[in-house]
């Protein structure tokens, strides 16, 4: 079963712009967390985000949740080529459940 | 930090035999451990949750007869996959949730295992 929907499915941008990729979900939720998937690897936990916080920064992430609306959202400014990957959102109750995820490509 | 490990990383098998991946958790206990399968271009699907000591809950779909899973311990779980088909070729990955302390409550990745049936 899946519980996350991502848009866009496949985002191309320049490097050094901002790729943003947003994600909503059906049912509440404890927590929603970011992964990062290089092509054929393991998963890269980015950040998690409570379901009372509204807003986490990491490094050059920033995501944000708003439960009202059952949707997050993943920044990423100055992109860089190494961003080049998978991104899919999870959500957390008493298991986690992966979106379909985002193909990011960063173009030199 | 929480470390998962699965065994084997690559496996590559002749269909109709059976396949059996571990995942342990090397630095903490798990009383829960969940197992995802992924296809080439697709997400990770949830295929079971496994309890230790007890019986694994699958979800819809898939079938508890072919991906027999065991959660013998607090630090290890295994998946076989039965009489495998070449449609069974996928990655799996495992998790694992902590049972109390600093990794109580979160789910801690393995690195996946890539099967290959011929």
């Amino acid at each position: 079963s899946q519980q996350g929907e991502e848009d866009p499915q496949a985002l191309s941008i320049q490097e050094g712009e901002n790729a943003t990729m947003n994600c909503s979900y059906k049912t509440s939720i404890n927590n929603l967390q970011w992964y990062r998937q290089n092509s054929g690897r393991g998963l890269v936990h980015l950040i998690l985000i409570r379901s009372n916080e509204r807003e986490k920064h990491s490094g050059r992430l920033r995501v944000t949740l708003d439960t009202s609306k059952k949707s997050s959202s993943l920044l990423i400014t100055a992109s860089r080529a190494a961003d080049t990957a998978s991104y899919f959102c999870a959500t957390e109750g008493d298991k986690i459940i992966f979106g379909k995820g985002t193909r990011l490509h960063i173009l030199p | 930090g929480a470390v998962v490990s699965q065994h084997p990383s690559r496996v590559i098998c002749k269909s109709g035999t059976s396949v059996k991946i571990e995942c342990r958790s090397l630095d903490f206990q798990a009383t829960t451990m969940f197992w995802y399968r992924q296809f080439p271009k697709q997400s990770l699907m949830l295929m079971a949750t496994s309890n230790e000591g007890s019986k694994a809950t699958y979800e819809q779909g898939v079938e508890k007869d072919k991906f027999l899973i065991n959660h013998a311990s607090l630090t290890l779980s295994t998946l076989t996959v039965t009489s495998a088909h070449p449609e069974d070729s996928s990655f799996y990955i495992c998790s694992a949730r902590g049972l109390g302390g600093w990794a109580a409550y979160e789910q801690y990745f393995g690195p996946g295992t890539r099967l290959t049936v011929t």
